[in-house]
């Protein structure tokens, strides 16, 4: 079954405690994204990639890090994680950067940082 | 700058017809998607238009002006189901997606 998979979907954690929030797909995809959703907010792409070791950053990626070491993970990384980053997250695929078909989405992380 | 605008919430009754509007800003267009998204769950692919016109796919449609920088999703026979946000993107001249804020969509019996 062609999907992207997300762990941890939930976690709660503390201030400056670092963490790993990791992405696969099995479709093969060359581009891939994270995106964090807040109410009222929409979705806002954080890193994206659009091939192996190629990373680009979006429109939040203050306090993230992303690396694209093969081309099925893409794991997002805070290193010093805040309040302000609770937040659900999203990791997204799609066959190519120029591409016109769908993204296709993990299940999403919901993250607390007290 | 981008800009993408869609209504916060609407609501509509049960077997009723409810038409929600995207009006886009954008730097080029290389066409615009509508997914639906449950609370808390992933959203998922609705439709892609990238000509003018209305493309229909059982229940639900979705139009495009280009000129315009309009679309709408219109969703006929509605149900319970689908209670959800609306998400309507646009991917730009560097083939990102723009992303409005979402439609709330509430459905009353």
């Amino acid at each position: 079954e062609a999907q992207v998979t997300q762990n941890p979907r939930y976690l709660i954690t503390v201030t400056g405690k670092k963490l790993t929030v990791t992405c696969s797909q099995n479709m093969n995809h060359e581009y891939m994204s994270w995106y964090r959703q807040d109410p009222g907010l929409g979705l806002r792409q954080i890193y994206y990639s659009m091939n192996v070791e190629v990373t680009d950053k979006g429109d939040v990626p203050e306090g993230y890090k992303v690396s694209r070491k093969e081309k099925r993970n893409f794991p997002l990384i805070l290193e010093s994680p805040s309040p302000n980053q609770t937040s659900l997250y999203f990791c997204a695929s799609r066959s190519g950067q120029t591409d016109t078909g769908e993204l296709f989405f993990g299940e999403g992380s919901r993250l607390t940082v007290l | 700058g981008q800009n993408i605008d869609q209504p916060t919430e609407m609501t509509a009754t049960e077997g009723a017809i409810v038409q929600i509007n995207c009006t886009y800003q954008t730097s080029g267009f290389n066409g615009l998607f509508w997914y639906q998204q449950h609370a808390g769950e992933a959203p998922t692919f609705l439709s892609y238009n990238v000509l003018d016109g209305l493309e229909e796919k059982g229940r639900f449609s979705s139009f495009l002006s280009r000129s315009k920088g309009y679309s709408y999703l219109l969703l006929k026979e509605l149900q319970m189901k689908d209670s959800a946000s609306y998400l309507c993107a646009v991917l730009d001249s560097n083939y990102q997606l723009i992303w409005g804020a979402g439609t709330k969509l509430i459905i009353k019996p």
